[in-house]
């Protein structure tokens, strides 16, 4: 079972959706890392979490501890957001980093 | 500030030679790590260093050697490239183990 699950693999959406992607994981964390990745390959950090809710723009990050959830949220979409968006989770006691295998995003204008 | 640097951004290598890639960060952090991305996988941490003189071993160091003798720099060293090691490999660099990660922009590498 990995770690780190994220859902859905692949979302298509139209301009304007508002668009949730989620992320499950298995153990105690220390944060919880939401990163982008272009279709040129870069990737940036979005948010780190280690509780509560974070707002960049029309990004909206959220964490239940004890869920043991995230979610990424997307409001007002647009194709310049589609890319692929990972979760990462840095797991309690560990230098260990693990990642999601990412949920797919494409707007459509 | 350049962020993190990685050289090459693409690379072809013949099995059993040896290269080294190289990551520079100009944000004087503490924490920096390598990764591979491989098809239909998370990023996977195969070395990392929470300062000079200090590394440590990730989820699939094998086939893959690090040193950290500045603050600056971290390089990877692949020591006799095999074919499973064709991936796209991610320098990244942070403040803290705890904080936001800043990434290069990978190198593509082929081995055949």
């Amino acid at each position: 079972k990995n770690e780190v699950e994220q859902s859905p693999q692949n979302l298509t959406a139209q301009e304007g959706e508002f668009i949730t992607i989620n992320c499950s994981y298995s153990v105690g964390i220390s944060a919880l890392h939401w990163l982008q990745q272009h279709p040129g390959g870069g990737i940036v950090s979005l948010f780190m979490l280690s509780s509560g809710k974070k707002k960049h723009g029309r990004l909206i990050a959220t964490i239940n501890i004890q869920e043991k959830h995230s979610s990424l949220h997307i409001t007002a979409s647009h194709p310049r957001d589609s890319a692929v968006y990972i979760c990462a989770v840095h797991f309690s006691g560990t230098y260990k980093y693990i990642f999601g295998t990412g949920t797919r995003l494409k707007v459509l204008a | 500030n350049a962020g993190v640097t990685q050289t090459p951004k693409f690379q072809v290598l013949k099995t059993g030679q040896s290269m080294t890639l190289q990551c520079a960060q100009d944000m004087n952090h503490e924490y920096m790590s390598w990764y591979r991305q491989d098809p239909g996988m998370g990023l996977r941490l195969i070395h990392y260093s929470v300062g000079a003189g200090i590394t440590d071993q990730g989820e699939v160091p094998n086939g893959y050697n690090v040193s950290r003798s500045t603050t600056e720099d971290f390089p990877l060293r692949l020591l006799s490239a095999a074919p499973s090691q064709t991936s796209v490999y991610f320098c990244a660099s942070s403040q803290d183990r705890f904080y936001e990660q800043y990434f290069g922009p990978g190198t593509r590498l082929t081995v055949t």
